[in-house]
């Protein structure tokens, strides 16, 4: 089935360390995106890449890192100069085109929490 | 810069009643709108869309109608049910933006039976 997948499900992180959020698509979509979900919050904006090896930050991007060496991969590192890492993360992704609105489909998150 | 405003939660209602959540928004170009659900502990899912004024998007008995004069895409549903409780998403996808959503910042529905 095609679809987006996340992993991991559920990831600890400690206090000083880099943690890679895995996030995969075969649904053959250009654009992916990272967002960020906080208790009782909308989802804020990470990063996202509208093409291999190109992307732009979003609204909240510092402490984040991402790549797009392949069309089908878009992982995000949370890194430590993230201060408040712990959040429930979503992947996306959408068919990025000129004259087309089209719906971002989404993965089934991680939810990072730092101990 | 482009923004949804959703209105203020949670909303608890009993079964079959009837559900309205309002939304309002403002873009620099011409958007599309979506409602979005996201289950407990998921991922969001498209509930329904709309690409251009006066549209109706619906979907599994909700609705939802862009209103360009108002810049609102209020949901309703005639009769809720258990199975529908979850957090409500409106979101916009504006041609000045790159195409990415811009999200509300949810509504909580609780059904009771």
């Amino acid at each position: 089935d095609g679809g987006i997948t996340q992993s991991p499900k559920y990831l600890f992180r400690k206090e000083g360390q880099n943690v890679t959020l895995s996030c995969e698509q075969n649904l053959n979509h250009d654009a992916m995106y990272w967002y960020r979900q906080d208790p009782g919050q909308g989802l804020r904006l990470i990063y996202y890449s509208q093409i291999v090896n190109d992307f732009q930050k979003g609204d909240i991007a510092e402490g984040y890192s991402v790549s797009r060496e392949k069309k089908e991969s878009f992982p995000l590192t949370v890194t430590s100069a993230q201060k408040n890492p712990t959040a429930f993360y979503l992947c996306a992704s959408s068919i990025a085109r000129e004259a087309v609105y089209t719906e971002a489909f989404f993965g089934q998150g991680t939810r990072l929490t730092v101990v | 810069g482009d923004s949804v405003t959703q209105m203020e939660g949670p909303v608890t209602l009993s079964e079959e009643a009837f559900l309205t959540i309002n939304c309002t928004y403002t873009a620099t170009g011409y958007p599309s709108l979506f409602w979005y659900v996201q289950y407990p502990g998921e991922g969001l899912q498209l509930l329904l869309k709309a690409t251009k004024a006066d549209d109706k998007g619906s979907n599994k008995g909700f609705e939802a109608t862009y209103r360009k004069e108002t810049t609102s895409f209020h949901l309703e549903k005639g009769s809720v049910q258990v199975s529908d409780s979850a957090v409500y998403f409106c979101a916009l996808s504006d041609s000045g933006s790159a195409r990415q959503l811009t999200f509300g910042s949810g509504t909580q529905l609780t059904v009771l039976p």
